[in-house]
């Protein structure tokens, strides 16, 4: 059982360049979230999903875009890389089950903007 | 919306003895408060959560309580050891729903040997 899996783990970019990051979950989860996390400022949510073919922004929505194609697959998209994205972005999921169920992350990509 | 806060930013404990970490809250619909231990370039693990309906919850070496009446939460550590090093956020929900969560910027607890 992985869990939630993150691609890539790495990647440096040159600013205006676009790229995908890729989160599956093998969980049957509904909901899955995207979250930035940077120095000092916690995990700030960036868009998120409550199942397949929804999404919706979060906290720090700007100069991302997301899609839900498939329940198991959540992709964040990057269409102009700017040194301000440079970041560790990590993605995660949970059930839509009873009241409150916990988020499980994945490993998180490393993200540098030059 | 939502507005977490973490205290202390940064926890120096002997090993053996207990830390703390308080967490406060601004919104009173809140009802579900995780933890998650952080360790250097890992993914935020959930360590134990506490919901509305329930004072106190313990699991082993780790107990979370929670004042709905101050709103604030805080994590128990006891018998600390050099693993339990590592980055401390505590979140709660958002009312919206959604199973969203408003994320503290973090307690780093140092065990010391």
């Amino acid at each position: 059982n992985a869990g939630v899996t993150q691609t890539p783990k790495f990647r440096v970019l040159k600013t205006g360049q676009s790229m995908t990051l890729l989160c599956a979950q093998d969980m049957n989860h509904e909901y899955m979230y995207w979250y930035r996390q940077d120095p000092g400022m916690g995990l700030r949510l960036i868009h998120y999903s409550v199942g397949e073919g929804t999404t919706a922004k979060g906290e720090v929505p700007d100069g991302y875009n997301v899609s839900r194609l498939k329940k198991q697959n959540f992709l964040l998209g990057l269409e102009s890389a700017a040194p301000s994205q440079t970041s560790v972005y990590f993605c995660a999921s949970s059930s839509s089950g009873g009241s409150n169920q916990p988020q499980h992350f994945g490993d998180g990509t490393r993200l540098s903007i030059l | 919306g939502e507005n977490v806060e973490q205290h202390p930013s940064t926890l120096s404990v002997q090993e053996g003895d207990s830390a703390v970490i308080k967490c406060t809250y601004s919104d009173s619909a809140s009802n579900y408060f995780p933890w998650y231990k952080q360790e250097l370039g890992k993914r935020p693990q959930l360590i134990i959560d506490i919901r509305s309906n329930v004072g106190e919850k313990k699991d082993q070496r780790i107990a979370v309580t929670l004042n709905k009446t101050a709103k604030h939460f805080s994590l128990h550590i006891t018998e600390t050891q050099p693993e339990d090093s590592a980055v401390y956020f505590c979140a709660a929900t958002l009312p919206a729903g959604n199973n969203r969560l408003a994320f503290g910027k973090g307690n780093q607890v140092v065990v010391i040997p």
